[in-house]
């Protein structure tokens, strides 16, 4: 079964460090996102990505933040300049176009010190 | 603003005895609804959703939700409990004109499933 992959599965990085999370979405999906779900807090939307550039953003999705589908397959997501509060279960998702009907790849983790 | 109140972090049932979590729901506009599962180390699984059809919708393994607009709520049922149902299960909205995808999760519900 098709499934979204992701990499690394944890990190731990110092603040201020950069950081690159990246994703292998399902081969013949579209639409791509990055949700974030901080210890002991919902999940929250960050980005979604549709034909090459960001359809929507979160007011956490600042310019520390940025996506990229640099090769047809993987999507990124940068952190420039990790702080504290950026510790938390980042998950890639994919969707073919259904509402709602997104693939979770199982997170990265990130933990900054 | 839409959001959603799954009331109940942790919920603990007994093997074989209904499962019932609470989800109610907050939004202006017509919204989609959804049951996401998520396992122990696995992502988010889509578990059932709600798009204006039929108010009680079917789901994977043997779970269905009923969409109750005058209570605003879209609670998840199951009638028997099995163990392979503990997981973590979170509700979301999304409103009907989103074509992006956006969810708006719940906080989770965290199921026990006890012998």
């Amino acid at each position: 079964e098709p499934e979204v992959t992701q990499t690394p599965s944890h990190q731990v990085t110092q603040m201020g460090q950069e950081v690159i999370l990246r994703c292998v979405p399902i081969s013949n999906h579209l639409y791509f996102y990055w949700y974030r779900q901080i210890l002991g807090q919902k999940v929250e939307f960050l980005v979604s990505f549709y034909n090459n550039e960001i359809s929507e953003k979160s007011e956490i999705f600042d310019d520390q933040f940025s996506v990229e589908r640099p090769d047809g397959s993987n999507f990124t997501l940068k952190i420039r300049s990790t702080k504290l509060e950026d510790s938390a279960m980042y998950f890639c998702a994919s969707s073919g176009g259904g509402v709602g009907e997104l693939f979770f790849g199982e997170g990265s983790r990130l933990t900054v010190l | 603003a839409q959001s959603v109140t799954q009331l109940g972090s942790h919920v603990s049932v007994s093997e074989g005895a209904l499962v019932l979590l609470r989800c109610n729901y907050s939004s202006s506009v017509p919204p989609y609804l959804f049951w996401y599962v998520q396992y122990p180390n696995q992502g988010l699984q889509l578990l059932l959703k709600y798009t204006s059809a039929a108010t009680l919708v079917k789901g994977i393994n043997g779970f269905e939700a009923e969409f109750k607009k005058s209570e605003t709520s879209f609670h998840l049922t199951k009638p028997s409990a099995h163990m392979s149902d503990a997981a973590e299960y979170f509700c979301a909205v999304s409103p009907i004109y989103n074509q992006g995808g956006k969810l708006i999760f719940g906080q989770g519900t965290e199921l026990s499933v006890k012998p």
